[in-house]
């Protein structure tokens, strides 16, 4: 029983360099969603889908992109890398209907020099 | 617009006696509340949730929650505090409109022996 999986688990880039991080859940949930979580910021909403074909912004949109292809995939694209968005990003999602929880994955660490 | 506080960054307790951590949340129609649990380097995990019904909701691992509409708080609470308790924990409410989830700051929890 795999849940939500997020790779890779840990990266560091370059300044200006681009990269995905990719999560996929086996749950068939229709609500997929991307946090950055900074120490005394709590929890931001990056990015969310309803379900595939459908994304929309959350808090903390600039300087990444989403897709949702299909249900199970919702990679996340840092498009130029900057030193503001060294972080930890969980990936989680949820079935869709309000009184259902949300499943995190494990957080991908990335750090941008 | 949905929203949670939680105005303890950090909580201390001794390991045997009752612990609280607070949450107050700010929300348009009916809440759906929620506490997670993070450990060091791990991703969040559900404790518990309100949903409708029972103003005490009890989740995983002994803790409860009560939920109070007139004080609009949803406070998380433990008859009796294990050093293992200690971790971030997370308030969050769900969107009745659009499905997103918004955290709070968290509260980190130290038992001490």
């Amino acid at each position: 029983n795999a849940g939500v999986t997020q790779t890779p688990k840990f990266q560091v880039l370059k300044t200006g360099q681009s990269m995905t991080l990719q999560c996929a859940q086996d749950m068939n949930h229709e609500y997929m969603s991307w946090y950055r979580q900074d120490p005394g910021m709590g929890l931001r909403l990056i990015h969310y889908s309803v379900g595939a074909g459908i994304t929309d912004q959350g808090e903390v949109p600039n300087g990444y992109n989403v897709s949702r292809s299909t249900t199970e995939d919702f990679p996340l694209r840092l498009l130029s890398a900057a030193p503001s968005q060294t972080s930890v990003y969980f990936c989680a999602s949820s079935p869709g209907s309000f009184g259902n929880t949300i499943y995190f994955g494990e957080g991908s660490w990335l750090t941008v020099v | 617009a949905q929203s949670v506080a939680q105005p303890e960054d950090q909580v201390n307790v001794a390991e045997g006696n009752p612990l609280t951590v607070k949450c107050t949340y700010s929300v348009s129609g009916n809440p759906y509340l929620f506490w997670y649990v993070q450990y060091p380097n791990r991703g969040l995990q559900f404790l518990l949730k309100y949903i409708t019904g029972d103003n005490l909701v009890k989740g995983s691992y002994g803790f409860e929650a009560e939920f109070n509409k007139s004080q609009t708080s949803f406070h998380l609470k433990k008859p009796s505090a294990l050093v293992s308790d200690s971790a971030l924990y997370f308030c969050a409410v769900r969107a009745n409109t659009g499905n997103q989830f918004y955290f709070g700051t968290g509260t980190s929890l130290t038992v001490i022996p």
